[in-house]
């Protein structure tokens, strides 16, 4: 049983297009996010949700718009896709927002915009 | 600002020793992570310190001194498999994680 699930694993598409990333946790976890990884390996915050709603928002382009419809899913919309968008995202999950516990994270998907 | 200091990357034999520093300044203190990333996987939680001292889990030890910013990550006997990149991680007041760039650790037969 996979903990925290996200597909796809693997997007490639072309400039300008939109895109969208699914993410679930079978946790029972309150709070989720979605981190973006560069060529450069940062790992940066864009988003935490804490039992559906949005608690962090880090300064994101707003083509990307999060959306979970319930505590176990983190959903991310993507419009307009621009080549600086390339990078590996990653789904996370935590017990709680003020929880200093471990995050579980999904495999990543790895997004190419040519 | 925040900010958190790891080496680029690091190279060890197998079976040596290998120590893994990271500086952090950060708006307080709610803990430090390590956490270990294979090429093309997941990070993957290996230690968690809030307090001063060493934490020991099987060949891996972490190391925390809250008074100088710094903790560092101990890998003995060291196995081929331990090639991966370590990310130290620091949550702030905000209980936010705040990242390092991670440090590539190879390691040589």
């Amino acid at each position: 049983d996979t903990a925290v699930s996200q597909t796809p694993k693997y997007l490639v598409t072309q400039m300008g297009n939109d895109k969208s990333i699914k993410c679930e946790q079978n946790l029972g976890h309150d709070t989720m996010y979605w981190y973006k990884q560069d060529s450069k390996k940062f790992l940066k915050i864009m988003f935490s949700y804490n039992n559906k709603e949005l608690i962090i928002n880090e300064t994101v382009p707003n083509r990307f718009s999060p959306k979970s419809p319930d505590k176990a899913h983190l959903n991310l919309h993507i419009n307009s896709l621009e080549l600086g968008d390339s990078a590996v995202y990653f789904c996370a999950s935590s017990q709680g927002s003020r929880d200093t516990g471990e995050l579980f994270f999904g495999e990543g998907s790895r997004l190419t915009v040519l | 600002g925040q900010n958190i200091d790891q080496p680029t990357e690091m190279t060890a034999t197998e079976g040596a020793i290998v120590q893994i520093n990271c500086t952090y300044q950060t708006s307080g203190f709610n803990g430090l992570f390590w956490y270990q990333q294979h090429a093309g996987e997941a990070p993957t939680f290996l230690s968690y310190n809030v307090l001063d001292g060493l934490e020991e889990k099987g060949r891996f030890s972490s190391f925390l001194s809250r008074s100088k910013g710094y903790s560092y990550l101990l890998l003995k006997e060291l196995q081929m498999k331990d090639s991966a990149s370590y990310l130290c991680a620091v949550m702030d007041s905000n209980y936010q994680l705040i990242w390092g760039a991670g440090t590539k650790l190879i390691i040589k037969p």
